[in-house]
């Protein structure tokens, strides 16, 4: 019955390697987000895909790279990890855009790399 | 640039006490705010929202006050209890239409209920 789900939910990595983070949602929406939260809890939008299309690119580097291969689900592949990604990502979704203040969360994967 | 803020990092109150989280933006062209609940080791939850053009809304224990006039924002929750202990933050949309826009987080404040 989870609403949106991420996998892992920790995941610790050296410098250098590429991971995925996978993130789905069962509630229907057509808006998905990843946010970047750091060590002072600070939360930061990196992508948005609406309806499979990428609508927010928030200068993030482009090691990250969103792939959404259908609208229930928005997966985050990271390449070259460095020591600075070390933080929580949360995928959220909500339905419809603009006032997308409803956005639901997932429970975060906490990534560390060392 | 422009940002939403958190006045204190920190607020301890006494479980029963009334709390209230105040939050400032600069965007004068935010039109909708939204509080949002983040317990340890989960997700940010939605507590409340309020547009523009209201002044007040309320829920179960919460409300939200909005002034525009000094682009301030506060969240009050009534008789606090212990599962209140989370960190809140408030978030604006900076448009009101077209687009999938994320929200723009301020920095969040961490609530302790006291026994």
């Amino acid at each position: 019955d989870t609403a949106v789900s991420q996998t892992p939910k920790y995941l610790v990595t050296q410098m250098g390697n590429d991971k995925s983070i996978k993130c789905e949602q069962n509630l229907g929406h057509d808006t998905m987000y990843w946010y970047k939260q750091d060590s002072k809890k600070f939360l930061k939008i990196m992508f948005s895909y609406n309806n499979k299309e990428l609508i927010i690119n928030e200068t993030v580097p482009n090691r990250f790279s969103p792939k959404s291969p259908d609208k229930a689900h928005l997966n985050l592949h990271i390449n070259s990890l460095e020591l600075g990604d070390s933080a929580v990502y949360f995928c959220a979704s909500s339905q419809g855009a603009g006032l997308a203040g409803w956005q639901y969360f997932g429970p975060g994967t906490r990534l560390t790399v060392t | 640039g422009e940002s939403v803020g958190l006045h204190l990092p920190t607020l301890s109150v006494q479980e029963g006490d009334n709390s209230i989280i105040n939050c400032a933006y600069s965007n004068s062209a935010s039109d909708y705010f939204i509080w949002y609940k983040q317990e340890s080791g989960k997700g940010p939850q939605f507590i409340i929202d309020i547009r523009s053009n209201m002044d007040k809304r309320q829920g179960q224990r919460v409300t939200v006050l909005l002034n525009k006039t000094v682009k301030h924002l506060s969240l009050q929750i009534a008789a606090t209890q212990p599962g209140d202990s989370a960190v809140y933050f408030c978030a604006d949309l900076p448009s009101s239409g077209g687009g999938a826009d994320g929200l723009t987080f301020g920095k969040g404040t961490h609530l302790i209920i006291q026994p």
